[in-house]
């Protein structure tokens, strides 16, 4: 497998403008995860889904941030309007089964955001 | 609040020497810890993981301890080497049942060759 894939690597967008951030897990993977990492705030969870469904989105910041899990195969982090404060480097990870098995965390390369 | 601390925030060691990477967290019911190890603009590869009811676990020249009662693990490095240099990251899941995984900053390791 090749592992947990995310799209962009890089985005740059003017503020205000719409941004989706893409993830493929793990094949077989029961659990999807959104985190966000910051100089600031370090690395925080954002939203995570079992089964293709969210479970706890208790870390998304505000109600311009949405996510979806359309399938086991597909995520969407989406911010709309995005604003500078958003700037981060945004990651997924997927996972087996749930961790109260002690099952490691996967993580993709992440996207690097930048609104300006 | 369940906090997850890593001191120092970094931390050069000539090549060849061992070295320890401390991770304390507030709340002593964990389910289990994970050390991830972080390169510059890459995601995090996972090292370690270990269980509330294990004391320590190893994989080639890292090992890694847990010490539920005083809230603290460590990640022993022997016999570093330049490509041992990154960001170590312990991250800490509390509570039975629920999947959050709660971060430390992170130690950033320099190896001087």
């Amino acid at each position: 497998d090749a592992g947990v894939i995310q799209s962009p690597r890089h985005e740059v967008t003017e503020m205000g403008q719409e941004v989706t951030l893409r993830c493929k897990p793990i094949s077989g993977h029961d659990y999807l995860f959104w985190y966000r990492q910051t100089m600031m705030r370090g690395l925080e969870l954002l939203i995570y889904f079992n089964n293709n469904v969210p479970i706890d989105d208790s870390g998304m910041p505000e109600d311009r941030f949405s996510a979806k899990m359309p399938n086991a195969s597909f995520s969407t982090l989406k911010i709309q309007p995005s604003e500078p404060r958003d700037s981060a480097v945004y990651f997924c990870a997927s996972s087996l089964a749930p961790r109260t098995r002690n099952t490691e965390a996967f993580f993709g390369q992440g996207t690097r955001l930048t609104v300006v | 609040k369940q906090e997850v601390t890593q001191i120092p925030a970094a931390l050069s060691v000539p090549e060849g020497e061992n070295l320890v990477l401390n991770c304390s967290f507030t709340d002593s019911a964990i389910y289990n810890l994970q050390w991830f190890r972080q390169d510059p603009g890459k995601g995090l590869t996972s090292l370690l993981l270990i269980q509330s009811s294990q004391r320590e676990q190893t994989s080639g020249r890292l090992n890694a301890s847990l010490d539920k009662s005083s809230g603290r693990s460590t990640l022993y490095i022997a016999a570093s080497q330049p490509g041992d240099s990154a960001t170590y990251l312990c991250a800490v899941s509390f509570n039975f049942g629920n999947e959050k995984l709660t971060f430390g900053t992170g130690t950033r390791l320099t190896i001087i060759p």
